[in-house]
């Protein structure tokens, strides 16, 4: 069964730091791989993806991955942090059975800015 | 971007009552609905999987006597916790995809907060 690892709970940066999120999968065949953001009162929102090709993808608010199969990782990146960034940022795999496909979430980090 | 909705946003309730939540996509058509748990500082748990107009598919520890679904069109699904007690209480999220395919993206409503006295 697929699994996701987020080592970090917790994480905190000053405005204008650069940011980065670990996430570990454990999958066995090439995963899809997501990133989504979840702030109070709101959906989840996706970040960003990765099906296939380049391994660093880029996503929405300056956001981006990149898939390292060897580590089986997908860290989440962004150069710079803005106030409005801190929220909770779940990494999740994705598993098609043929009949139905599921999400796997990670427990989550959440990102504190100080100003 | 694709919005989809949840009503209540939190409700509270005595034990032994049932409890409807409602997702509904506006602005498209969600051939899949999926419900998730969520408990405090934990990732979210796929409860089950809807398809429009066929019974969901629970994952397994899922009672689905308790939590009866039902995507009943392309744009709402319900989940009804059934004969709630406390320690159903909990975040409950839907999302909904116009896919089963796990490459296309699921939408996420905001979430229920469901609190059972």
């Amino acid at each position: 069964a697929q699994s996701v690892t987020q080592p970090d709970i917790h994480i905190t940066v000053s405005e204008g730091a650069s940011l980065e999120l670990r996430c570990n999968y454990s999958y066995g065949a090439t995963p899809y791989l997501f990133w989504y953001v979840q702030s109070p009162g709101q959906g989840l929102q996706l970040l960003l993806k990765y099906f296939s090709g380049d391994t660093l993808v880029q996503g929405i608010k300056g956001f981006e991955a990149e898939f390292k199969r060897s580590q089986s990782s997908f860290n989440l990146r962004k150069p710079s942090v803005h106030w409005s960034d801190a929220a909770e940022y779940f990494c999740a795999v994705g598993q098609n059975t043929g009949t139905a496909s599921k999400l796997t979430f990670g427990t989550g980090t959440r990102l504190q800015v100080t100003l | 971007g694709a919005v989809v909705s949840q009503h209540p946003s939190w409700v509270i309730c005595k034990s032994g009552t049932s409890v409807k939540i409602e997702c509904r996509s506006l602005d498209f058509q969600a051939t899949t609905m999926f419900w998730y748990r969520q408990f405090p500082k934990q990732s979210l748990m796929l409860m089950a999987t809807s398809n429009e107009g066929s019974k969901a598919t629970y994952e397994q520890g899922v009672e689905k006597d308790k939590f009866l679904i039902n995507h009943a069109s392309l744009t709402l699904s319900t989940l009804t916790v059934t004969s709630a007690h406390p320690e159903d209480s909990s975040f409950y999220i839907c999302s909904a995809s116009q896919s089963s395919f796990s490459y296309n993206e699921q939408f996420f409503g905001p979430g229920t907060r469901l609190t059972v006295l």
